[in-house]
């Protein structure tokens, strides 16, 4: 079983539709991260957390410490929006630990 | 403010040679961590450095090695190419554990 662990893998929506991508891990962790990458490869850190909510724009990550689970949501949602999320806990000194990404496709 | 700059973009090398890609972070940070990414693997962890020293390393064999020179530029070493090592292996900076990453764009490395 992998130590994070991302539900789900794929994720198909119309756009305007609110979204939830799901992450647990079994691991003791210092923070987790919430990236996003694009086709090319390229990433972008959206969130850090240690400990509750945090909201920026459309995009919200919680945070659950006691049950190991966090979830990225995604309001009105829309097709720039498409992309890959990946979870990751940090096990200290940068040292993530990844989940295997959510492939999020957004139609018009 | 600059970004995190990894060169080369792409990296073509033969099975038994050896590669160095180079990172340097945004201005001020002195965290610089090494990740690979693989279709299969996904993204795995290599190493960390922090004002020149390495305070954590992932489970890659010892051909992997890395450093940090006085100005935070990190470079990574890979010898003894193997196929399997053909990635992406992208770097990133922060200011200090726990705060935010900030990627590269990657270098793209294939092992014929």
């Amino acid at each position: 079983k992998n130590e994070v662990e991302q539900s789900p893998q794929n994720l198909t929506a119309q756009e305007g539709e609110f979204i939830t991508i799901n992450c647990s891990y079994s691991v003791g962790i210092s923070a987790l991260h919430w990236l996003q990458q694009h086709p090319g490869g390229g990433i972008v850190s959206l969130f850090m957390l240690s400990s509750g909510k945090k909201k920026h724009g459309r995009l919200i990550a919680t945070i659950n410490i006691q049950e190991k689970h966090s979830s990225l949501h995604i309001t009105a949602s829309h097709p720039r929006d498409s992309a890959v999320y990946i979870c990751a806990v940090c096990q200290g000194a940068q040292k993530l630990v990844f989940g295997q990404g959510t492939r999020l496709t957004i139609n018009p | 403010k600059a970004g995190v700059t990894q060169t080369p973009r792409y990296l073509i090398k033969t099975r038994g040679q050896q590669v160095t890609l180079s990172c340097s972070p945004i201005s001020g940070h002195r965290s610089v961590s090494w990740y690979q990414q693989t279709p299969g693997q996904g993204l795995q962890f290599l190493f960390e450095y922090f004002s020149e020293t390495q305070r954590n390393k992932g489970n890659f064999p010892g051909r992997f090695s890395g450093r940090q020179f006085s100005n935070s530029r990190s470079e990574m070493n890979v010898s003894t190419l193997e196929l399997g090592d053909s990635a992406l292996y992208l770097c990133a900076s922060s200011l200090n554990v726990n705060e935010k990453l900030f990627f590269g764009s990657g270098t793209q490395l294939s092992v014929l």
